[in-house]
Protein backbone atom coordinates (compact mmCIF):
# COMPACT_ATOMS: atom_id res chain seq x y z
CA UNK A 1 0.00 0.00 0.00
CA UNK A 2 1.35 3.82 -0.52
CA UNK A 3 2.61 6.08 1.97
CA UNK A 4 0.72 8.71 3.15
CA UNK A 5 1.89 11.98 4.59
CA UNK A 6 -0.02 14.16 7.33
CA UNK A 7 0.49 16.81 9.33
CA UNK A 8 1.35 15.85 12.80
CA UNK A 9 -1.55 18.16 14.47
CA UNK A 10 -3.63 21.33 13.49
CA UNK A 11 -6.31 23.52 15.62
CA UNK A 12 -9.37 24.39 14.15
CA UNK A 13 -12.48 26.89 15.80
CA UNK A 14 -15.59 25.45 16.79
CA UNK A 15 -18.35 25.86 14.21
CA UNK A 16 -15.74 26.20 11.51
CA UNK A 17 -14.47 23.85 8.96
CA UNK A 18 -11.45 21.93 9.51
CA UNK A 19 -9.53 21.00 6.44
CA UNK A 20 -7.58 17.47 7.01
CA UNK A 21 -4.86 17.39 4.03
CA UNK A 22 -3.16 13.81 3.01
CA UNK A 23 -0.49 13.90 0.65
CA UNK A 24 -0.15 10.17 -1.34
CA UNK A 25 2.03 11.06 -4.43
CA UNK A 26 2.83 6.90 -4.51
CA UNK A 27 -0.70 6.47 -5.04
CA UNK A 28 -1.40 3.38 -7.90
CA UNK A 29 -4.30 3.46 -9.62
CA UNK A 30 -6.19 0.39 -7.78
CA UNK A 31 -6.15 1.84 -4.27
CA UNK A 32 -8.41 3.44 -2.33
CA UNK A 33 -8.22 6.57 0.18
CA UNK A 34 -9.62 5.66 3.41
CA UNK A 35 -10.23 8.23 6.34
CA UNK A 36 -10.53 6.97 10.09
CA UNK A 37 -10.33 8.76 13.38
CA UNK A 38 -9.61 7.95 16.92
CA UNK A 39 -11.19 9.70 19.44
CA UNK A 40 -8.95 9.63 23.11
CA UNK A 41 -8.86 6.10 24.43
CA UNK A 42 -11.76 4.73 21.97
CA UNK A 43 -11.51 2.61 19.30
CA UNK A 44 -10.55 3.95 15.36
CA UNK A 45 -14.48 4.93 13.67
CA UNK A 46 -14.23 4.81 9.59
CA UNK A 47 -15.25 7.96 8.11
CA UNK A 48 -14.85 8.05 4.08
CA UNK A 49 -13.14 6.77 1.78
CA UNK A 50 -13.32 7.29 -2.08
CA UNK A 51 -11.08 6.46 -5.42
CA UNK A 52 -11.02 9.18 -6.83
CA UNK A 53 -14.30 11.21 -7.82
CA UNK A 54 -14.94 13.49 -4.43
CA UNK A 55 -17.28 11.74 -1.98
CA UNK A 56 -19.78 12.96 0.85
CA UNK A 57 -21.42 11.22 3.73
CA UNK A 58 -23.35 12.70 7.19
CA UNK A 59 -20.00 12.76 8.60
CA UNK A 60 -17.56 14.37 6.11
CA UNK A 61 -16.44 15.43 2.71
CA UNK A 62 -13.89 13.50 0.81
CA UNK A 63 -11.57 15.70 -1.83
CA UNK A 64 -9.17 14.06 -3.72
CA UNK A 65 -7.08 15.54 -6.39
CA UNK A 66 -7.53 14.83 -10.29
CA UNK A 67 -4.09 13.53 -10.21
CA UNK A 68 -4.96 11.20 -7.03
CA UNK A 69 -1.46 12.78 -5.47
CA UNK A 70 -3.11 14.04 -2.46
CA UNK A 71 -6.52 14.45 -0.96
CA UNK A 72 -8.39 16.51 1.92
CA UNK A 73 -11.29 15.47 4.44
CA UNK A 74 -13.47 18.37 5.50
CA UNK A 75 -15.43 18.74 8.39
CA UNK A 76 -17.94 21.51 7.32
CA UNK A 77 -19.09 22.54 11.29
CA UNK A 78 -16.24 21.22 13.55
CA UNK A 79 -17.92 20.38 16.84
CA UNK A 80 -15.75 19.61 20.14
CA UNK A 81 -16.49 16.07 19.91
CA UNK A 82 -14.62 15.79 17.01
CA UNK A 83 -11.19 16.43 18.36
CA UNK A 84 -9.75 13.00 17.61
CA UNK A 85 -6.31 11.91 15.61
CA UNK A 86 -7.80 11.37 11.90
CA UNK A 87 -6.07 8.90 9.73
CA UNK A 88 -5.16 8.68 6.20
CA UNK A 89 -4.61 5.53 4.88
CA UNK A 90 -4.35 4.33 0.99
CA UNK A 91 -5.42 1.17 0.12
CA UNK A 92 -5.51 -1.75 -2.80
CA UNK A 93 -8.90 -2.93 -1.87
CA UNK A 94 -7.85 -6.36 -3.35
CA UNK A 95 -5.42 -7.24 -1.25
CA UNK A 96 -7.59 -8.19 1.74
CA UNK A 97 -9.18 -5.86 4.30
CA UNK A 98 -6.50 -4.89 6.39
CA UNK A 99 -5.46 -1.22 7.28
CA UNK A 100 -2.19 -0.05 7.99
CA UNK A 101 -2.21 3.25 10.29
CA UNK A 102 0.58 5.85 9.93
CA UNK A 103 0.77 8.60 12.63
CA UNK A 104 -2.15 10.80 11.70
CA UNK A 105 -3.23 14.33 12.32
CA UNK A 106 -3.97 15.15 15.96
CA UNK A 107 -6.80 17.50 15.36
CA UNK A 108 -7.82 20.03 18.04
CA UNK A 109 -11.00 21.94 18.27
CA UNK A 110 -11.04 24.94 20.06
CA UNK A 111 -14.36 26.64 21.59
CA UNK B 1 -27.36 -5.08 15.88
CA UNK B 2 -24.34 -4.90 18.44
CA UNK B 3 -21.18 -3.31 17.78
CA UNK B 4 -17.67 -5.39 18.14
CA UNK B 5 -17.74 -6.74 21.73
CA UNK B 6 -14.03 -6.68 23.83
CA UNK B 7 -13.64 -8.26 26.83
CA UNK B 8 -12.06 -7.21 29.33
CA UNK B 9 -11.97 -3.96 28.94
CA UNK B 10 -8.97 -3.57 31.63
CA UNK B 11 -6.68 -6.11 32.77
CA UNK B 12 -3.57 -6.12 35.17
CA UNK B 13 -1.64 -8.96 35.29
CA UNK B 14 2.09 -9.76 36.76
CA UNK B 15 5.14 -10.56 34.93
CA UNK B 16 4.91 -14.28 34.01
CA UNK B 17 1.04 -14.54 34.04
CA UNK B 18 -1.08 -15.19 30.75
CA UNK B 19 -3.30 -13.00 29.71
CA UNK B 20 -6.64 -13.87 27.19
CA UNK B 21 -8.77 -11.26 24.82
CA UNK B 22 -11.36 -11.89 23.77
CA UNK B 23 -13.48 -10.37 20.89
CA UNK B 24 -16.53 -11.15 19.56
CA UNK B 25 -17.02 -9.56 15.70
CA UNK B 26 -20.43 -7.45 14.56
CA UNK B 27 -23.15 -10.04 14.01
CA UNK B 28 -22.37 -11.78 10.33
CA UNK B 29 -18.61 -10.68 10.29
CA UNK B 30 -16.44 -13.74 9.32
CA UNK B 31 -12.98 -11.88 9.51
CA UNK B 32 -11.49 -10.68 12.40
CA UNK B 33 -8.21 -8.02 12.92
CA UNK B 34 -6.33 -7.66 16.10
CA UNK B 35 -4.15 -3.98 16.18
CA UNK B 36 -2.15 -3.20 19.24
CA UNK B 37 -1.37 0.47 20.25
CA UNK B 38 1.38 0.92 22.98
CA UNK B 39 1.31 4.29 24.93
CA UNK B 40 1.04 7.48 22.48
CA UNK B 41 1.82 5.54 19.93
CA UNK B 42 -0.08 4.53 16.54
CA UNK B 43 -2.24 1.61 15.87
CA UNK B 44 0.04 -1.43 14.44
CA UNK B 45 -1.82 -4.74 12.79
CA UNK B 46 -0.69 -8.14 14.32
CA UNK B 47 -2.91 -10.33 12.81
CA UNK B 48 -5.89 -11.45 10.29
CA UNK B 49 -8.35 -14.67 10.70
CA UNK B 50 -11.01 -15.40 9.41
CA UNK B 51 -13.08 -18.43 11.11
CA UNK B 52 -10.54 -21.49 11.76
CA UNK B 53 -7.62 -19.96 10.03
CA UNK B 54 -5.26 -17.05 10.22
CA UNK B 55 -4.82 -15.37 7.04
CA UNK B 56 -2.09 -13.05 8.13
CA UNK B 57 0.15 -12.84 11.06
CA UNK B 58 2.77 -10.59 9.75
CA UNK B 59 2.38 -8.05 12.61
CA UNK B 60 2.33 -10.56 15.47
CA UNK B 61 5.58 -11.18 18.03
CA UNK B 62 6.76 -14.89 16.91
CA UNK B 63 6.84 -15.81 20.81
CA UNK B 64 4.40 -15.68 23.45
CA UNK B 65 1.51 -14.31 20.84
CA UNK B 66 -1.15 -16.34 19.60
CA UNK B 67 -4.35 -15.89 18.25
CA UNK B 68 -7.63 -18.19 17.16
CA UNK B 69 -10.66 -17.62 16.06
CA UNK B 70 -12.72 -20.84 16.26
CA UNK B 71 -15.71 -22.02 14.32
CA UNK B 72 -17.74 -21.25 17.56
CA UNK B 73 -17.02 -18.10 20.24
CA UNK B 74 -15.07 -15.52 19.98
CA UNK B 75 -11.99 -14.89 18.71
CA UNK B 76 -8.52 -14.77 21.30
CA UNK B 77 -5.95 -13.35 21.41
CA UNK B 78 -3.65 -14.79 24.05
CA UNK B 79 0.04 -13.39 25.40
CA UNK B 80 1.72 -15.91 27.38
CA UNK B 81 4.27 -14.85 30.04
CA UNK B 82 3.41 -11.38 30.11
CA UNK B 83 5.98 -8.42 30.42
CA UNK B 84 6.06 -4.91 30.66
CA UNK B 85 6.55 -3.91 27.07
CA UNK B 86 2.58 -5.84 26.64
CA UNK B 87 1.37 -3.11 28.54
CA UNK B 88 -0.87 -1.51 25.95
CA UNK B 89 -4.33 -1.42 24.47
CA UNK B 90 -5.82 -4.09 21.91
CA UNK B 91 -8.15 -3.49 19.33
CA UNK B 92 -10.10 -5.96 17.62
CA UNK B 93 -12.08 -5.30 14.43
CA UNK B 94 -14.16 -7.14 12.46
CA UNK B 95 -15.46 -6.80 8.79
CA UNK B 96 -17.83 -8.92 6.16
CA UNK B 97 -17.06 -11.55 3.99
CA UNK B 98 -14.63 -10.97 1.19
CA UNK B 99 -17.27 -10.55 -1.27
CA UNK B 100 -18.09 -6.98 0.35
CA UNK B 101 -14.68 -5.99 0.89
CA UNK B 102 -15.47 -1.96 1.29
CA UNK B 103 -12.43 -1.65 3.34
CA UNK B 104 -14.08 -0.35 6.33
CA UNK B 105 -13.76 -2.04 9.90
CA UNK B 106 -15.57 -2.24 12.78
CA UNK B 107 -13.76 -1.51 15.60
CA UNK B 108 -14.25 -3.04 19.37
CA UNK B 109 -13.68 -0.24 22.43
CA UNK B 110 -10.31 -1.58 22.92
CA UNK B 111 -8.93 -4.14 26.19
CA UNK B 112 -6.43 -2.51 28.02
CA UNK B 113 -3.47 -4.46 29.63
CA UNK B 114 -1.23 -3.32 32.26
CA UNK B 115 1.66 -5.29 33.26
CA UNK B 116 2.83 -4.93 36.50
Amino acid sequence: DAKTTQPTSMDCAEGRAANLPCNHSTISGNEYVYWYRQIHSQGPQYIIHGLKNNETNEMASLIITEDRKSSTLILPHATLRDTAVYYCIVRNNNAGNMLTFGGGTRLMVKP
Amino acid sequence: NAGVMQNPRHLVRRRGQEARLRCSPMKGHSHVYWYRQLPEEGLKFMVYLQKENIIDESGMPKERFSAEFPKEGPSILRIQQVVRGDSAAYFCASSPQSGTNTGELFFGEGSRLTVL
